[in-house]
């Protein structure tokens, strides 16, 4: 069964500083996807990026990129130039290809941007 | 943008009653499923819903729940006799196919969730 672990469950950044979020996961797939969603207080599910197993480059979004170590099966989200609407829990999330399509969610990490 | 919809925002409940959440997932999604999240933990899955059938189903997903697309248009999560540890958000989801993506988001798209508080 895959797992995933988040094992920051609060951190904090100045506004402007560059934050960095861990995630380790845990499976024996070869293609799979994984996903950084970001929880605001209104508690809606917002994609924050996405990376295809396949793929050895790493995935980027604006201020939003990810250091996807699959050998080491980590896939970790840098948050550059933070912004105070940046203040969200993360969840680092997993995907198997081909299969029902449910997400694995980690535990979440509290991001708190500070002024 | 197209939207997964979810009714009610918040619901509150008595221990024991029977509650039904409500989703109107995108219309030319094919795949549908539900989520939990208990206040300040992490999201886990409870079930999909592909072809008019459950495709998968976590330990979670026990008999007291079940969930149904009775029209085309909306999908249902049924909880038949409420226990006050079903306090949590619950969200929909839905996704176009297994592999096609679409919005850079493999087409899985949330609803903003709805509060259930059993009392």
């Amino acid at each position: 069964a895959q797992t995933v672990t988040q094992s920051q469950p609060e951190m904090s950044v100045q506004e402007a500083e560059t934050v960095t979020l861990s995630c380790t996961y845990d499976t024996s797939e070869n293609n799979y996807y994984l996903f950084w969603y970001k929880q605001p207080p209104s508690r809606q599910m917002i994609l924050v990026i996405r990376q295809e197993a396949y793929k050895q480059q790493n995935a980027t979004e604006n201020r939003f990129s990810v250091n996807f170590q699959k050998a080491a099966k980590s896939f970790s989200l840098k948050i550059s130039d933070s912004q105070l609407g940046d203040t969200a829990m993360y969840f680092c999330a997993f995907m198997r290809s081909g299969n029902t399509g449910k997400l694995i969610f980690g535990q979440g990490t509290t991001l708190q941007v500070k002024p | 943008e197209p939207e997964v919809t979810q009714t009610p925002s918040h619901q509150v409940t008595q221990m024991g009653q029977e509650v039904i959440l409500r989703c109107v997932p995108i219309s030319n999604h094919l795949y549908f499923y539900w989520y939990r999240q208990i206040l300040g933990q992490k999201v886990e899955f409870l079930v999909s819903f592909y072809n008019n059938e459950i495709s998968e189903k976590s330990e979670i997903f026990d008999d007291q729940f079940s969930v149904e697309r009775p029209d085309g248009s909306n999908f249902t999560l049924k909880i038949r006799s409420t226990k006050l540890e079903d306090s949590a958000m619950y969200f929909c989801a839905s996704k176009i196919s297994l592999t096609t993506r679409q919005n850079n988001n493999y087409g899985y798209t949330f609803g903003s969730g709805t509060r259930l508080t059993v009392v």
